[in-house]
């Protein structure tokens, strides 16, 4: 999982701003993930994307958008219609959506709003 | 959809000690259940996995086992040691479905010395 990267660690986010969380594979993974952890709670899927330019909605995606233009990019965008965007965000990604293979983290963001 | 609970929410346990956390989900055509070690601030990591095929699976001081029927799954950690303290995640994943894992809240285990 160390060919994954994220970035900022921290990140803060002003009233009305919107964000871009990075996330970045070298892993030759077709699939990238994000999930948002809370205090006391397990992590819940944003969005996924099984294949380049294609993505879709997970548990809880009001609020965010994605893309997926390149294989080892996906970037999360927190937008200011997410209310209560403070959270670690954790990106995933494996090698194929389809076959079950492990899921491996990134090393998360952590977003605040000031 | 699949939803999994996961049980104790905390563990405190003394070193050497075994622990058990313990898991169901409600779809049953699951199959497919990994757990993950997080520590304070990293990424989860993880530690072991079982597929539906099998009822069981060790490596080195960690096994998982699986009851299908029952729909829960398991993680026994032996002679448990300080580094095992971390917060638990177990997850399923439903078959024929794009690789979304649904996860458990959490075990906190503490091994205390």
């Amino acid at each position: 999982d160390g060919g994954i990267t994220q970035s900022p660690k921290y990140l803060f986010r002003k009233e009305g701003q919107n964000v871009t969380l990075s996330c970045e594979q070298n892993l030759n993974h077709d699939a990238m993930y994000w999930y948002r952890q809370d205090p006391g709670q397990g992590l819940r899927l944003i969005y996924y994307s099984q294949i380049v330019n294609d993505f879709q909605k997970g548990d809880i995606a009001e609020g965010y958008s994605v893309s997926r233009e390149k294989k080892e990019s996906f970037p999360l965008t927190v937008t200011s219609a997410q209310k209560n965007p403070t959270a670690f965000y954790l990106c995933a990604s494996s090698g194929d959506a389809w076959s079950g293979e492990t899921q491996y983290f990134g090393p998360g963001t952590r977003l605040l709003v000031l | 959809g699949e939803n999994v609970e996961q049980h104790p929410s905390t563990l405190s346990v003394q070193e050497g000690d075994s622990a058990v956390i313990k898991c169901t989900y409600s779809d049953s055509a699951s199959n497919y259940f990994p757990w993950y070690k997080q520590e304070l601030g990293k990424r989860p990591q993880l530690i072991i996995d079982i597929r539906s095929n099998v009822g069981e699976k060790k490596d080195q001081r960690i096994a998982v086992t699986l009851n299908k029927t029952a729909k829960h799954f398991s993680l026994h950690i032996t002679e448990t040691q300080p580094e095992d303290s971390a917060v638990y995640f177990c997850a399923a994943r439903r078959a024929g479905t794009a690789s979304k894992l649904t996860f458990g809240t959490g075990t906190r285990l503490q091994v205390t010395l």
